[in-house]
């Protein structure tokens, strides 16, 4: 499985955007670039996937860079229960694909 | 409409015991993830199924392992017999996978295991 590279954690403040980076310079052609994120006391949540195309949805945005190596998980306004592990994973295609964590980064948001 | 349900949410158990742990699919889905969560290794997943059909188990840490798929929408979690590193929260999720761009995990609350 191709690898990712995140950041152990960040900070951000309450109200702020906040920009994830991730770096996945092995990605191959077939590879989706997914984010979930873990929530104290709780199982993992979808949060955004893309392939090639920066993506938009209500929780947050993603930026791929045109190479792909890279991406970003964008989070326009970050509120105190966005405090979370983030996991950048990649995954390939078709049904029989698998999704494996690493460590993510840990996100903390200040008031 | 209900999630990834998953049971027990916390065994308490001794050395030895058997553990069975249980989990029903959102209904339609047909892909289904076992992942087990500690300190020291985070998310590792153990195995997965596709429409009942176990795809990978490599991730079984040894023969005390087993998962089952019995029917579409539910699957147990087998530890026999059990032993204190086995102690972690055993998550379950399903997805409904078709195609080419596979479709996001759901996952349940967990269950949280503590082998004494």
């Amino acid at each position: 499985d191709a690898k990712t590279t995140q950041p152990n954690s960040m900070e951000s403040n309450e109200e702020e955007p906040v920009h994830l980076p991730c770096n996945h310079s092995t990605i191959s052609g077939t590879d989706y670039i997914h984010w979930y994120r873990q929530l104290p006391s709780q199982g993992p949540e979808y949060v955004i996937h893309g392939l090639t195309s920066n993506v938009n949805n209500r929780m947050a945005s993603l930026a791929i860079a045109e190479d792909r190596k890279s991406s970003t998980l964008i989070l326009h306004r970050a509120t105190l229960r966005d405090a979370a592990v983030y996991y950048c994973i990649l995954r390939s295609t078709g049904a029989n694909s698998k999704l494996t964590f690493g460590k993510g980064i840990t996100l903390s948001v200040r008031p | 409409d209900a999630g990834v349900i998953q049971s027990p949410r916390h065994e308490v158990t001794e050395m030895g015991q058997e553990v069975t742990l249980r989990c029903k699919l959102i209904s339609g889905h047909n892909s289904l993830f076992w992942y087990r969560q500690t300190m020291m290794r985070g998310l590792e997943l153990l195995i997965y199924f596709n429409n009942n059909v176990p795809i990978d188990d490599s991730g079984m840490p040894e023969d005390r392992f087993s998962a089952k798929m019995p029917n579409a929408s539910f699957s147990t979690l087998k530890i026999q017999p059990s032993e204190p590193r086995d102690s972690a929260v055993y998550f379950c999720a399903s997805s409904l996978s078709a195609g080419v761009d596979t479709g996001e995990l759901f996952f349940g609350e967990g269950s949280r295991l503590t082998v004494l």
